[in-house]
């Protein structure tokens, strides 16, 4: 079945440190890519998104994303994260003749000072 | 470009009860998209439009949900006789186009509790 995991449900980090959320799917072909942010009782942020070309994405707040198609994976990394990161973040993808966002089921970062 | 619009932000109503929910998109955007996302999940796709189209519709919008989009701009959500299993957060997003080049562009969308 076509899916997307994100396999930390919770990751904690210093402020300073630096950070990578994990998203890999299943589907037949590449499909377009995106990582969104929910602060608590909010909607979600684009962070940034995959749709051809290099990679390497790059998004909002510093973040970066690259696409590896060999793993099947889209992994969100940040050099050095801040207090205010702290939120939920989603994978999703939309499979090349789709419409509609698959989300992965998030992962939540909490920020240590 | 004003974001994407949900009315209310909060709903509380009684099993049995009839809900509605408006969504107004970005302006100029053809395409409207539904979802739910029920608590430490993701957001689950209801339907989309494209213009006034209902183009798709999920598994999950059961006979008790429908949605609108008659002039092609806002949309509505109505929810009849409510069961405890529709509380979640209902969300709506919109796009300029197709998802291969148009991201999706999300509300802050309407949490719906069931007494």
């Amino acid at each position: 079945a076509q899916s997307v995991t994100q396999p930390d449900i919770h990751i904690t980090v210093s402020e300073g440190a630096s950070l990578e959320l994990r998203c890999n799917y299943s589907y037949g072909a590449t499909p377009y890519l995106f990582w969104y942010v929910q602060s608590p009782g909010q909607g979600l942020q684009l962070l940034l998104k995959y749709f051809s070309g290099d990679t390497l994405v790059q998004g909002i707040k510093g973040f970066e994303a690259e696409f590896k198609r060999s793993q099947s994976s889209f992994n969100l990394r940040k050099p050095s994260v801040h207090w205010s990161d702290a939120a939920e973040y989603f994978c999703a993808v939309v499979p090349g003749a789709g419409n509609m966002l698959t989300f992965g089921g998030g992962t939540r970062l909490m920020v240590k000072p | 470009d004003t974001g994407v619009s949900q009315d209310p932000r909060h709903k509380i109503t009684k099993r049995g009860q009839n809900v509605t929910f408006r969504c107004d998109p970005i302006s100029e955007h053809n395409r409207l998209y539904w979802y739910r996302q029920t608590l430490g999940q993701g957001p689950e796709f209801l339907t989309y439009f494209q213009n006034e189209a209902q183009l798709e519709k999920s598994r999950l919008l059961s006979d008790r949900f429908s949605a609108e989009r008659p002039k092609g701009s806002f949309s509505t959500l109505e929810i009849q006789r409510t069961e405890q299993g529709d509380s979640a957060m209902y969300l709506c997003a919109s796009s300029l186009g197709h998802p291969s080049n148009q991201p999706q562009h999300f509300g802050d969308g309407t949490r719906l509790s069931i007494l």
